[in-house]
């Protein structure tokens, strides 16, 4: 049921780019990105939905393919504050079952 | 901003014991979930409720997990005889969806969680 991420860590200086992806063995209605800071709770991002728009927060953006049953987080330019484990979360059949991704650590280093 | 809450933030048990996390969701929302997190680990999906009932339970979600919605505020989940590996944090979300259920398009705004051990 749970999403697979790739990869599970990367380490960034600051102003590197990097690519997070989210991949599912089951048909996808949307995808949502949070982000956790340690010790924290995760933190919304953004959604992207079946034949909707790529989606944007600050410098980081998503796509969602769904024939593939994938979503890719793209993170520009980043930043230390950037720093924290990303989570796709996917809505499987409707509504009700949502699972979070594998999670990829993100460590960005001055 | 409307926030989600959860108490105690800390709650220690011995093994065999019952505890019941608490959490007071977003008061328009709709959809509530609960989820676990052992140390470092990932984000498990536990159970969903909506319409005063479950709508979704995981496979971890087994015959010693219960939720309730006592009033129309409080949503709490009961672990009625802790074991070692509940130990974890336990993370209350909720959500405004307003789809019907079709669709989760809008965010789960999370706790700040409970970390539960069990000694």
């Amino acid at each position: 049921q749970q999403p697979v991420q790739s990869p599970q860590a990367v380490i960034l200086r600051e102003g590197e780019d990097a690519v997070i992806n989210c991949s599912s063995s089951k048909a996808l209605y949307s995808v949502h990105w949070y982000r956790q800071k340690h010790g924290e709770a995760p933190v919304f991002l953004m959604i992207l939905l079946k034949g909707g728009e790529q989606m944007r927060h600050e410098k980081i953006s998503a796509s969602f393919n769904e024939k593939k049953q994938q979503s890719s987080l793209y993170l520009t330019a980043s930043q230390l504050s950037y720093s924290g484990t990303y989570f796709c979360g996917t809505e499987i059949n409707t509504g009700n079952q949502f699972y979070f991704g594998t999670g990829t650590s993100l460590t960005v280093i001055p | 901003e409307p926030e989600v809450t959860q108490t105690p933030s800390h709650q220690v048990t011995q093994m065999g014991q019952e505890v019941i996390l608490r959490c007071v969701p977003i008061s328009n929302h709709l959809y509530f979930y609960w989820y676990r997190q052992i140390l470092g680990q990932k984000v498990e999906f536990l159970v969903s409720f909506y319409n005063n009932e479950i709508s979704e339970k995981s496979e971890i979600f087994d015959d010693q997990f219960s939720v309730e919605r006592p009033d129309g505020s409080n949503f709490t989940l009961k672990i009625r005889s802790t074991k070692l590996e509940d130990s974890a944090m336990y993370f209350c979300a909720s959500s405004d969806d307003g789809t019907g259920g079709l669709t989760l398009n809008s965010p789960l705004h999370f706790g700040n969680g409970t970390r539960l051990t069990v000694t």
